[in-house]
């Protein structure tokens, strides 16, 4: 299986602030890499897919970069709808993986 | 507008059966794959299986491989996931997903979630 390895786990930031979290996969996914906003009490939900498109809807304040092995989301401002838990998957192979989540909380 | 909508939270006995569902709405059901994804209690997200409802082609986790059977109805637009006998290791919140195939498949809409909790 390809292991996703998130960070860091969790971050501390305010509205207004511009934060980035990584992702590393254990290898070469190319572009095959999504990321998740979950917020507490909710379903995840789609933000960006194929490393770097923004899902349709989803606001221009996210944004992805990376390729092969290492890969970033980027959100700035942030808001504060934005303090959720964030997930990397790839989607390059079956089984289908996750990293193990980076939480955002407000300084 | 593409809708997932799950059953009601279970309360199970360890040994018991259950099967979860997942009613989709505003899309055609045999044109995209639906799929499962586990989350237990505080953790991170699991793939656990997809399905094809056209032809009932299913992919599992090897991680959850024998422990569950995923099965689709296309006259209900209706997929499910069911064990036959359950443990306590299976309590988690169980979200129905549509996966979407570009590179590789994301999933671009999730149920409300079905809490499944094994208890004796």
């Amino acid at each position: 299986d390809i292991q996703m390895t998130q960070s860091p786990s969790s971050l501390s930031a305010s509205a207004g602030d511009r934060v980035t979290i990584n992702c590393r996969a254990s290898e070469n996914i190319r572009v095959y890499l999504s990321w998740y906003r979950q917020r507490p009490g909710e379903a995840p939900d789609l933000l960006i897919f194929d490393a770097a498109t923004l899902e349709t809807g989803v606001s221009s304040r996210f944004s992805g970069s990376g390729s092969g092995t290492d890969f970033t989301l980027t959100i700035s401002p942030l808001q504060y709808e934005d303090f959720a838990t964030y997930y990397c998957q790839q989607t390059y192979t079956t089984p289908i993986t996750f990293g193990q989540g980076t939480r955002l909380d407000m300084k | 507008e593409v809708k997932l909508l799950q059953s009601a939270a279970e309360l199970k006995k360890p040994g018991e059966s259950l099967k979860i569902s997942c009613e989709a709405s505003g899309y055609r059901f045999t044109d995209d794959w639906i799929g499962w994804v586990r989350q237990m209690p505080g953790k991170g997200l699991e793939w656990v299986s997809m399905i094809y409802p056209s032809d009932s082609d299913a992919r599992y986790s090897p991680s959850f491989q024998g422990r569950l059977t995923i099965s689709a109805d296309r006259s209900t637009n209706t997929a499910y996931l069911q064990w036959r006998s359950l443990e306590a290791s299976d309590t988690a919140l169980y979200y129905c997903v549509r996966p979407i195939y570009s590179r590789g498949y994301y999933f671009d809409r999730w149920g409300q979630g079905t809490l499944v909790v094994v208890s004796s």
